[in-house]
């Protein structure tokens, strides 16, 4: 079955940048497409972008182009998110989901991230 | 980017209820629409895809409808295991976008 299993919680300060796993397992990774979502407390679920796990494209919401990077390790069967130059309202939890059926079929357990001076 | 807003915010039903959410976009995502339900403390799960697609194993008392601009996602009879957070969202194009959620809450 298909699984995707994230990294743990992390604590960053202010300025700092954070790398988020997103272990896959269940499926030919490279024949589906990963996003990345994140959720403020109280909030709506926010895209973040989207990377082809086949040929390593991505594309990113204006909102985080030039603070965010996805990428992908084949050999692992692990997509990254990495943000930078963190601020506080990066606090939110960050998921990974995999595409199914052209959306957001299968989804990681959410990673929670604390940006705190 | 495309907006998308959800009606209504909070909506407070008994068990046996039929109920009804509505989700607009700001421009025509012709049938690219999913709705997901999520529980408090864990990932949305995908019910609906292509505006009216039961995901698989997703009970048939919830279904969608509607396209272009306008969008429904209807549950027949409530269920305990229903009282969660509803959001739809578009796939047409980049940026996807949610909508806030619809709280659906025990009366």
């Amino acid at each position: 079955q298909v699984q995707l299993v994230q990294s743990g919680a992390e604590v960053k300060k202010p300025g700092a940048s954070v790398r988020i796993a997103c272990k896959a397992s269940g499926y030919i990774f490279t024949n589906y497409a990963m996003h990345w979502v994140r959720q403020a407390p109280g909030q709506r679920l926010e895209w973040m972008g989207w990377i082809n796990t086949g040929d390593g494209n991505t594309k990113y919401s204006q909102k985080f182009q030039g603070r965010v990077t996805i990428t992908r390790d084949t050999s692992a069967n692990t997509a990254y998110m990495e943000l930078h130059s963190l601020r506080s309202e990066d606090t939110t939890v960050y998921y990974c989901a995999r595409e199914r059926v052209g959306t957001l079929g299968y989804w990681g357990q959410g990673t929670l991230v604390t940006v705190s001076s | 980017d495309i907006q998308m807003t959800q009606s209504p915010s909070t909506l407070s039903a008994s068990v046996g209820d039929r109920v009804t959410i509505t989700c607009r976009a700001s421009q025509s995502v012709s049938t690219w629409l999913a709705w997901y339900q999520q529980r408090p403390g864990k990932a949305p799960k995908l019910l609906i895809y292509k505006a009216s697609t039961l995901e698989s194993e997703v009970p048939s008392r919830f279904g969608g409808g509607g396209s272009g601009t306008e969008f429904t996602l209807t549950i027949s009879s409530l269920q305990p295991d229903d009282f969660a957070t509803y959001y739809c969202q578009h796939y047409s194009s980049f940026p996807y976008t949610f909508g806030q959620g619809t709280k659906l809450e025990i009366k």
